[in-house]
């Protein structure tokens, strides 16, 4: 069956500008996941959505990062303003509630 | 929060069996051992999972010490396609995210 896609694959923006990175979790996993994957800082996690509910918003890096989830579907991940520490490869996951998660192949996001 | 131990990087030779270790001596009795593995490029992918008892499937056997401080992940015969950095969960956060530490590096060599 289909997996979790994102797009864009690769994104690259410059200094100040927003973007947004589209996240299509696997039909039915109520719970969805943003992480964020960088040289210097491994894998960590920025944000959880669990079907409708609003998300614990505490993971985010800063107040420049919001996400939202439509629908308790399709996630939006928008980072304003961006800076040059924000290149990363963000990652999706979705799962049934505290199942294994399944990861989408990632944006990676440049900030020139 | 439980934290986990693994070693840096790993070498194996293909076809040979493979053994990963992992310590988390902080464990909850509750809490469920995850592995996780991420291929060059692409995003984690789950291994396997289990809570006390040893566990297979068709990507590899986890066995977990009685006092469930530490576990191995076994792949039986490794493949160039095993080539991956393997990660160990716990610990858990809060809302049920995956943190990750750095995990093994495991090379295969043909």
């Amino acid at each position: 069956g289909a997996g979790v896609s994102q797009s864009p694959s690769n994104k690259v923006t410059e200094k100040g500008k927003d973007v947004e990175l589209r996240c299509d979790p696997i039909s039915g996993h109520t719970a969805l996941y943003w992480y964020r994957q960088s040289l210097g800082q491994g894998l960590e996690f920025l944000i959880y959505f669990q079907g409708n509910s609003a998300p614990d918003k505490s993971g985010l890096p800063s107040d420049r990062f919001s996400a939202e989830r439509t629908g308790g579907s399709v996630s939006t991940l928008t980072i304003q303003r961006t800076q040059q520490e924000d290149s990363a490869v963000y990652l999706c996951a979705s799962s049934p509630p505290w199942g294994e998660q399944y990861f989408g192949p990632g944006t990676r996001l440049t900030v020139t | 929060d439980a934290k986990t131990t693994q070693p840096n990087s790993m070498e194996s030779n293909e076809e040979e069996p493979v053994h990963l270790p992992c310590n988390h001596s902080t464990i909850s009795g509750t809490d469920y051992i995850h592995w996780y593995r991420q291929l060059p490029s692409q995003g984690p992918e789950y291994v396997i999972h289990g809570l006390t008892s040893n566990v297979n499937n068709r990507m590899a056997s986890l066995a977990i010490a009685e006092d469930r401080k530490s576990s191995t992940l076994i792949l039986h015969r490794a493949t160039l396609r095993d080539a991956a950095v393997y990660y160990c969960i716990p610990p858990w956060g809060s809302q049920g995210n995956l943190i990750f530490g750095k995990g093994t590096k495991l090379s295969v060599k043909p």
